[in-house]
């Protein structure tokens, strides 16, 4: 079993759209959660940390429910450039290394 | 601003080639970290590094070696480059605990 498992997608949506995903995660005892955005052929950016109570950023909410393992990401009032492939990401704290998802992709149209 | 830098953008090498891929961080970050990323497959870890001189195999390690002789430098050395070794390579660092990671901008290699 994969330590990190996303939705690849594609989710279509169009402009102005709310689109939401999650990930799970297999070790229980994971404790830093992240959603990174890659854009095409570029590296992989960190969007936004996700904490325990969730939180906001903006058009962007994460959600963490470590009953079930899995954090969520929604994205509000779909913009072009909100277009990526977002990579769920997650580490213990005695960790040097962080697991990552293979992505869910996000095409937003006009 | 924190930064990665990475060697080179672009690399075409010929098959046999002894290939380096230079990483540099100025975070004084103690951990960093090799990975490919190819189409379909996410980015996979060939290699990562807790401190100077110390190194651990990641998931992907055949083929690759590493080198860390200063905390702000992690190398990456393909010993006799093969045609399916031909990716993306993306370097990474962290500062351990709960942080998140930093990526380079990424090395696209060829090997013909």
């Amino acid at each position: 079993r994969k330590e990190v498992e996303q939705d690849p997608g594609p989710f279509n949506v169009p402009e102005g759209a709310t689109v939401a995903f999650n990930c799970t995660y297999s070790n229980s005892a994971s404790q830093s959660f992240f959603w990174y955005r890659q854009d095409c052929r570029k590296e992989p950016k960190l969007l936004m940390s996700v904490y325990s109570s969730g939180n906001e950023d903006g058009r962007f909410t994460a959600q963490l429910n470590r009953a079930s393992q899995y954090i969520s990401l929604l994205i509000r009032d779909s913009k072009l450039s909100d277009s990526a492939t977002y990579l769920c990401v997650v580490g213990g704290s005695n960790d040097y290394k962080l697991s990552f998802g293979a992505g869910t992709t996000v095409t937003v149209r006009a | 601003d924190v930064k990665v830098t990475q060697s080179s953008r672009y690399l075409v090498k010929r098959t046999g080639e002894k290939v380096f891929l230079e990483c540099v961080q100025d975070m004084d970050h103690e951990n960093m970290f090799w990975y490919r990323q190819d189409p379909g497959l996410g980015l996979r870890l060939i290699y990562f590094s807790y401190d100077v001189k110390m190194k651990e195999k990641g998931d992907i390690p055949e083929g690759y070696s590493v080198s860390r002789e200063k905390k702000e430098r992690f190398s990456l050395i393909l010993e006799s480059a093969s045609t399916n070794q031909t990716s993306m390579y993306l370097c990474a660092s962290r500062r351990g605990g709960l942080a998140e990671q930093f990526f380079g901008p990424g090395t696209r290699l060829t090997v013909l």
